[in-house]
């Protein structure tokens, strides 16, 4: 079964500035998908990103950027000129090629921007 | 362009009732799914459903039933609620079980059992 990791609980981050999420998987498949999704306190489940595992090129869109490192199965997201609107919980998902194609969440990190 | 309803909202139930959440999409979307978020364990998958009429167990599925008669909807029933069923609910549905679709996600359901 595939597991996500999301190893850090709490990020802060001061407006304007750069932070990293972590996020790591365990999986015997070759082909997959992962996204990062956003969670505001209005609890909407949001896409952020998506990024296709046989494709080499990290997805980018806008703010928002991965660094997906296919053999350490790991899939960092990098939210660069961090604005209030930022602040959420940020959860890293698997889905899976098989059949049902699941999708298995990390426990989430909680994003704190700072004015 | 109301994609996924779901309902109620909020709902306090106490032990050994029984409810039934409702789940609504009108995107045609084959692939349909319920998962429930706790805290530190971000959403786990309870039951899913490929197309009308069938259905499978995802990773929490005890105490859970589902069925799907139409393409549009996907009811998920507590037949006998527990306090260890307090949680938040999400319906997700795409347009296939393709692991390319991107799901989208209702509101959510807030259910305490008391």
């Amino acid at each position: 079964a595939q597991t996500v990791t999301q190893s850090q609980p709490e990020m802060s981050v001061q407006e304007a500035e750069t932070v990293t999420l972590s996020c790591t998987y365990d999986t015997s498949e070759s082909d997959y998908y992962l996204f990062w999704y956003k969670q505001p306190p209005s609890r909407q489940m949001i896409l952020v990103i998506r990024q296709e595992a046989y494709k080499q090129q990290n997805a980018t869109e806008n703010r928002f950027s991965v660094n997906f490192q296919k053999a350490a199965k790991s899939f960092s997201l990098k939210i660069s000129d961090s604005q209030l609107g930022d602040a959420a919980m940020y959860f890293c998902a698997y889905r899976s090629t098989e059949y049902g194609n699941k999708l298995v969440f990390g426990a989430g990190t909680i994003l704190r921007v700072k004015s | 362009n109301a994609g996924v309803t779901q309902t109620p909202k909020f709902q306090v139930l106490k032990t050994g009732q029984s409810m039934t959440l409702q789940c609504a999409q009108d995107m045609n979307h084959e692939y349909m799914s319920w998962y429930r978020q706790d805290p530190g364990m971000g959403l786990r998958l309870i039951h899913y459903s490929v197309g009308a009429g069938i259905t499978d167990q995802g990773e929490v599925p005890n105490g859970y039933n589902v069925s799907r008669s139409t393409t549009e909807d996907f009811p998920l029933r507590l037949l006998s609620a527990a306090p260890s069923q307090t949680s938040v609910y999400f319906c997700a549905s795409s347009s296939s079980s393709s692991g390319a679709n991107v799901l989208t996600f209702g509101a959510g359901s807030r259910l305490t059992v008391l």
